[in-house]
């Protein structure tokens, strides 16, 4: 399996919900990653998570909270979220975080697209 | 500062035509190098990376790119497009060094025309 599944691949939200994105890999990687991609622009970089610990946050508001529950699942919780977070959320898998070429090989999934209204 | 270059916001070729993405990078030393892919509404593949050796790198679906470190660049080839061959292509680079996150470029957007 060579595969980042990522569920649901779209999702509607009020600004008053809380939902979830989930993202899955079976590869036996050891570093997950969330990723914001606006239209036109390329991925920004939220979160990290090495061997299921936080290593990374890119000062991310705290209406978005990860969750690594096993090194094979990686959840974005989603609260009071705005409009201008509507956006395709990628999520995304390595080897490892750090040093290393293995590290910095990423999988992506094929993402979930997010709105707010 | 650390940054990653795409000149080319769109660049529209013909069916059959060679292509040439550019990309430049500004780091105190070489990083690793890769070409990622995204079709609309999916998410990034990656096409190929540099991380060592032999300067010219083949990648999947026919593409292939060149590193030159006396021009900081790591240019994306192809040479002939096919029409599924339209897409967004990003470059990215790393420290070696590690436990930095990869860096992207801003996106070249590729339309292919009959």
């Amino acid at each position: 399996d060579t595969e980042v599944t990522q569920t649901p691949k779209h999702l509607v939200m009020g600004m008053t919900n809380k939902k979830s994105l989930k993202c899955e890999q079976h590869m036996g990687h050891r570093a997950m990653y969330w990723y914001k991609q606006k239209a036109k622009k390329p991925p920004e970089l939220m979160f990290v998570y090495s061997y299921e610990k936080l290593s990374i946050n890119e000062s991310v508001p705290s209406r978005f909270s990860p969750e690594c529950p096993n090194s094979s699942l990686l959840n974005l919780h989603l609260h009071a979220l705005q409009p201008e977070d509507s956006a395709l959320y990628l999520c995304a898998s390595s080897q490892e975080w750090g040093a290393g070429a293995g590290a910095n090989v990423l999988t992506f999934g094929a993402g979930s697209r997010l709105t707010v209204l | 500062a650390q940054s990653v270059t795409q000149p080319d916001i769109h660049i529209t070729v013909s069916e059959g035509a060679s292509l040439e993405l550019r990309c430049n990078y500004s780091y105190g030393a070489t990083p690793y190098l890769f070409w990622y892919v995204q079709s609309p509404g999916q998410g990034l593949q990656l096409l190929l990376k540099y991380f060592s050796g032999d300067t010219l790198v083949q990648g999947i679906k026919g593409f292939e790119a060149e590193f030159k470190r006396s021009q900081s660049s790591f240019n994306l080839r192809k040479p002939s497009v096919h029409w599924s061959d339209a897409a967004e292509y990003f470059c990215a680079v790393v420290l070696i060094s590690g436990n930095t996150p990869l860096v992207f470029g801003k996106g070249t957007r590729l339309s292919v025309i009959a």
